[in-house]
Parts: structure tokens; sequence; C-alpha cells
């Protein structure tokens, strides 16, 4: 069956402190695993999009990586701020043609920045 | 470019009333994705748009649920009856998919969180 796992559920951090996210899928056939950050009361948006053959991938202070052998990913976060705060969604495609209609969805890390 | 624009925000009804959900896409895309989310299954794919012809409609739980796009700047989502279990965030989603791409990027909406009492 596909799935995608995230761990873990929660996680409080202190404002400028890293941290890492982690998701694990069992997807077949792969053409994409993304990250989106999701604000309350707001819709997801796109952070990273990685084929199998990236490694990794940054967009400022996120940094996703990819391990297509192991089927994992990560996503890390730099120096954290306020506005980090939010639900981070793991989302493997399995879709060749890439039309978005095969996205299997993680339920999500819900994060927390204090100050 | 506003995004994508769907209405309303909120809605409450009483169970047995129709609701009907609305999403304007970004100009120019040409599919269309309503979803539904929830704490306990996340985010699930109801219905899939194609030039505004409806492609996968496998994901819609009930007979009770209907989407049309009538056109490609507007598509509708109705639940008639609606019932407690169909409270949700309802979220609109359109991306441009060229063909050969498969790294299409899917931008959704503000979504309509749907109270059934």
């Amino acid at each position: 069956k596909n799935q995608v796992e995230q761990s873990p559920q929660s996680l409080i951090i202190l404002e400028g402190k890293n941290c890492t996210l982690q998701c694990n899928y069992t997807v077949s056939p792969f053409s994409n695993l993304r990250w989106y950050k999701q604000d309350t009361g707001r819709g997801p948006v796109s952070l990273t999009i990685m084929t199998f053959s990236e490694n990794t991938k940054s967009n400022g202070r996120y940094t996703a990586t990819l391990d297509a052998d192991t089927k994992q990913s990560s996503l890390h976060i730099t120096a954290s701020q306020l506005s980090d705060s939010a639900s981070y969604i793991c989302v493997v495609s399995g879709d060749y043609a890439g039309n978005n209609r095969k996205l299997i969805w993680g339920l999500g890390t819900s994060l927390a920045v204090n100050p | 470019d506003a995004g994508v624009i769907q209405s309303p925000r909120h809605e409450v009804t009483e169970m047995g009333q129709e609701v009907t959900l609305r999403c304007k896409p970004i100009s120019g895309h040409n599919s269309l994705f309503w979803y539904r989310q929830t704490m306990m299954r996340g985010l699930e794919l109801l219905i899939y748009f194609n030039n505004n012809v409806p492609i996968d409609d496998s994901g819609m739980p009930e007979d009770r649920f209907s989407a049309k796009m009538p056109n490609a700047s507007f598509s509708t989502l109705k639940i008639q009856p609606s019932e407690p279990r169909d409270s949700a965030v309802y979220f609109c989603a359109s991306s441009l998919v060229r063909l050969g791409q498969q790294n299409t990027e899917a931008f959704f909406g503000q979504g309509t969180r749907l109270t059934v009492v």
C-alpha cells in the first residue's frame, strides 16, 4: 500500500535553533517528493520538489534531502524563526505524467517555534 | 495573479442542507483539484479536472458529493444532503500541466472550513 509516514508528529523548538523533520515512504512508482508548508488556516505552499536523481535541494533556510534507495527524506530548518511555526507535509508523487493526480500525502509534522 | 480563490472561507450548515463550495483557479492553469483535509486522514484528493473535464473522481466519497467545472475559471463542489461527518476543510488547487513535464506544482486556495451540525 502506498504510504507516507512523517515523524515526529509534533515538535517544539526555540527561536534560532535548527531542526530536522523526517519522512519515510512506500510509494511505487516514484516520480518526485515534495515538502509543503501549511500555516494555520491556509492552504499548503510548496517548499521543494525533488526527483529521483536529486539528493538535496535548498530553499532559503529550508534544505530537503532524498535517499531514493532507502525511501527516506528529511527537511532541515536552519536558524528557525517564529514564522516557521506551521505544519510541514511530505508528499510523494507516484505519477510519471506529472499531473499531480497521484500525490500521496503524509499527515504532517506540526512545528512550533517559541521565542 | 491573486492565486486560487475559494469561497466561502467558512460555512456552517445544518445536517441535510445542500452546501456549495466555489473555486476560481489561477488564470491559465489547465488542471484543477478538490481536496478534503481532516486531522485523522490528512489531505485526500476528491476529484481532478483537466481542461474542464473530470478525469478522476474516484476519491469522491459518496453520491452526495458532486463537482462541476463549467469553464476554465470556475468550479463548484456540492454536497447534498450534508452530514456531520462531512465537516472538514475543503481545498481547491490548480496547476499548469505541460506535456512531458513531471514536476508540476499545485497551488492551493485558502480552503473552506465546513461545519455540519
